[in-house]
């Protein structure tokens, strides 16, 4: 069965720290990898999405992931945390063998100290 | 242009009412979706819809009934509700039914069954 884990349901950094969140997937074919983001309240948003070009996907506002095959993870980074990152994030897998079916994970909740 | 919409935003129902929850797109897209948000579970999919006429289950369709009469529309109908239907749901679009293409999620309604 298809399968997301987000490995840490909460993460706390400081105002321009590095971000690391990290997610793990379980699947038998090359999925599409996208990373969420919803602040308080909100809807999700796009952050950014792997359809198998290159590996280190760049995404909006900074972030950026890197597929690895080996280890079937797809960890979402940040050079340096502003406050307007605390939201809470989710590591969405597709599964292109049924169609445009999403299967998220838990979420984590990052929170930005200053 | 205005994407996803849903509506209400807000709903209190008791136990064994039905109402509809109402989703539109005016983007044209194929594929629509409806998920489930409850704390620490992530999102999950109730039914989706591959074009006008066309739907399907996805992981958790009890109770949920959906039609797809065309492009723009896809409600959501809770037949009986029930205090486990209590949760936050939101409506996507896509243009393809392929994963690899992004999803455009409403803003949510959050219903609460007492």
């Amino acid at each position: 069965a298809q399968s997301v884990t987000q490995l840490d349901s909460h993460v706390s950094v400081s105002e321009g720290t590095p971000v690391l969140l990290r997610c793990n997937y379980s699947s038998s074919y090359s999925p599409s990898l996208f990373w969420y983001v919803q602040h308080p309240n909100k809807g999700l948003q796009l952050l950014l999405k792997y359809t198998s070009a290159a590996t280190l996907v760049k995404g909006i506002n900074g972030f950026e992931a890197e597929f690895k095959k080996s280890e079937t993870s797809f960890h979402l980074t940040k050079p340096s945390a502003h406050m307007s990152d605390a939201a809470e994030y989710f590591c969405v897998v597709g599964y292109m063998e049924y169609g445009n079916k999403l299967v998220f994970g838990a979420g984590t909740i990052l929170r930005v100290k200053s | 242009n205005a994407g996803v919409t849903q509506t209400p935003k807000f709903q209190v129902l008791k136990t064994g009412q039905s109402m509809t929850l109402q989703c539109a797109q005016d983007m044209n897209h194929e594929y629509m979706s409806w998920y489930r948000q409850d704390p620490g579970m992530g999102l999950r999919l109730i039914h989706y819809s591959v074009g006008a006429g066309i739907t399907d289950q996805g992981e958790v369709p009890n109770g949920y009934n959906v039609s797809r009469s065309t492009t723009e529309d896809f409600p959501l109908r809770l037949l009986s509700a029930a205090p486990s239907q209590t949760s936050v749901y939101f409506c996507a679009s896509s243009p393809g039914w392929d994963s690899l293409y992004e999803q455009y999620f409403g803003p949510g309604t959050r219903l609460t069954v007492t």
